[in-house]
């Protein structure tokens, strides 16, 4: 069965820092990749997405993720965040074929100090 | 584009009781899915359909738990005599076979049951 790691559960960071977040999974096939985020009081929003080509996804407000398919990584980054970047972040799957369930994540809480 | 809406927001019921929830997918998905979200967790997949045709359920749905999508539209979750370990949030996404298969998040339905 395929499963998503997320090493950090909750990461304080200052305001200008740079981030990186890990996610590993385990699916022995070609995989679409995600990044979610959650928002306080908000529902789940889509961050960005890797289906194929470049391994290097550019999302929304800054943020970017490498997949490197020979590590089963898909790590989120920013250089320098804000504290309106204070949220949940998760990270999800699912098979190249589509349309199949996502596996997610446990998520990462990210806190912005000012 | 409206997003997904659902319905009730907030849930608060005795044990026992029977709840039933609606999930409106954005108009033109064909795909609708509904996952399940506790505290400290990511959103786990229960079932999903693909128009009305209910594909796939997830070992997580009980007996106690059906869903349906009469139409190919709206979906509703119904879970009978409620249980205390049902308490979560319970999330509805959609997304477009044979386009990016990026799915959708609702706001979800935060269910307790007391």
């Amino acid at each position: 069965a395929q499963s998503v790691s997320q090493h950090n559960h909750h990461v304080i960071l200052s305001e200008a820092a740079s981030l990186e977040l890990g996610c590993n999974y385990s699916y022995g096939g070609t995989v679409n990749l995600f990044w979610y985020v959650q928002y306080p009081g908000q529902h789940l929003q889509l961050l960005l997405k890797y289906f194929s080509g470049d391994p290097l996804v550019k999302g929304i407000k800054g943020f970017e993720a490498e997949f490197i398919k020979s590590k089963f990584s898909f790590n989120l980054r920013k250089p320098s965040v804000q504290w309106s970047d204070t949220a949940e972040y998760f990270c999800a799957v699912n098979p190249f074929t589509g349309n199949t369930p996502l596996v997610f994540g446990k998520g990462t809480r990210l806190s912005v100090i000012a | 584009d409206t997003g997904v809406s659902q319905d009730p927001r907030h849930k608060i019921t005795k044990r026992g009781q029977n709840v039933t929830f609606r999930c409106d997918p954005i108009s033109e998905h064909n795909r609708l899915y509904w996952y399940r979200q506790t505290l400290g967790q990511g959103p786990e997949f229960l079932t999903y359909f693909q128009n009305e045709a209910q594909l796939e359920k997830s070992r997580l749905l009980s007996d106690r738990f059906s869903a349906e999508r009469p139409k190919g539209s709206f979906s509703t979750l119904e879970i009978q005599r409620t249980e205390q370990g049902d308490s979560a949030m319970y999330l509805c996404a959609s997304s477009l076979r044979g386009g990016t298969e990026t799915q959708y998040f609702g706001p979800g339905t935060r269910l307790l049951v007391l």
